[in-house]
C-alpha cells in the first residue's frame, strides 16, 4: 500500500541551530499533511499542518514546506531548544480518507 | 477542558483475558480514532468513528471491537487478548475529516 516515510531515523543538532526533518510521501492523492511531536511516554502533540494548495506555512519557530512535485514534506525548527528533543512524525490524508496515515518517525536529539 | 482522556494508563493481561479501553473527549469532536504504536513503528489505525453510533475498520482491526454509543466516548475492546496485542494504544479525536487529530496520553498494555 501507499506509505508515508522519513529519510532519516535520527537527527542530532546543537542547541540554537536550526533543524530540518524530512518526509517523503507516495500517495499523489494526499492533500492534507500534518506534523506531530511525541515526547517519551506521551501522546503525539499537534505542531503544524498544511493543505496541498499551499507550499509553505509558518508557526511559532516552525515552518512546514510542501513540494508536491517530488512528494516531499519538511519541518523546520528555528533555534532548536533542548525541549524540542522528541520523535517527530509526519502524517498525511487524502480527500477521500477518514484518518491520518503516519510515517515511522524521526528522533530529534538536541545537544547543549 | 481536559481534551482527550484515556483509562486505564497501564494494564497487564494474561492471554485469553478480555478488557475494554475507554476514551473520552470534551471537544465535541465528530471523529474519533484508535491507534496502536509499536517500537520502531509509526501509529497504525485500528478502528475509527465518524459520528455517534458509527464505527469502521482501520488498517489493523483484527482482534479488536469498538463502540461509540455516545459522541464523547469511544470504547476499544479486546475479547481474547494475545501477546501480539502488547502495545501502546492511543485514542484521538478531530472535528472533521481533515484537520488536526488530538491525541490522548495513551494506554500501555502488556499481554503475557
Amino acid at each position: 500500500g501507499e506509505s508515508v516515510g522519513l529519510h532519516l531515523p535520527t537527527l542530532s543538532v546543537q542547541e540554537g541551530d536550526n533543524s530540518i526533518i524530512n518526509c517523503a510521501y507516495s500517495n499523489s492523492a494526499s492533500d492534507y499533511f500534518i506534523w506531530y511531536k511525541q515526547e517519551s511516554g506521551k501522546g503525539p502533540q499537534f505542531i503544524i499542518d498544511i493543505r496541498s494548495n499551499m507550499d509553505k506555512r509558518q508557526g511559532q519557530r516552525v515552518t512546514v514546506l510542501l513540494n508536491k512535485t517530488v512528494k516531499h514534506l519538511s519541518l523546520q525548527i528555528a533555534a532548536t531548544q533542548p525541549g524540542d528533543s522528541a520523535v517527530y512524525f509526519c502524517a498525511e490524508n487524502k480527500n477521500s480518507g477518514y484518518a491520518l496515515n503516519f510515517g515511522k518517525g524521526t528522533s530529534l536529539l538536541v545537544t547543549p | 477542558n481536559a481534551g482527550v482522556t484515556q483509562t486505564p494508563k497501564f494494564r497487564v493481561l494474561k492471554t485469553g483475558q478480555s478488557m475494554t479501553l475507554l476514551c473520552a473527549q470534551d471537544m465535541n469532536h465528530e471523529y474519533m480514532y484508535w491507534y496502536r504504536q509499536d517500537p520502531g513503528m509509526g501509529l497504525r489505525l485500528i478502528h475509527y468513528s465518524v459520528g455517534e453510533g458509527t464505527t469502521a475498520k482501520g488498517e489493523v482491526p483484527d482482534g479488536y471491537n469498538v463502540s461509540r454509543l455516545k459522541k464523547q466516548n469511544f470504547l476499544l475492546g479486546l475479547e481474547s487478548a494475545a501477546p501480539s496485542q502488547t502495545s501502546v494504544y492511543f485514542c484521538a479525536s478531530s472535528l472533521g475529516r481533515q484537520g488536526p487529530a488530538y491525541f490522548g496520553p495513551g494506554t500501555r498494555l502488556t499481554v503475557t
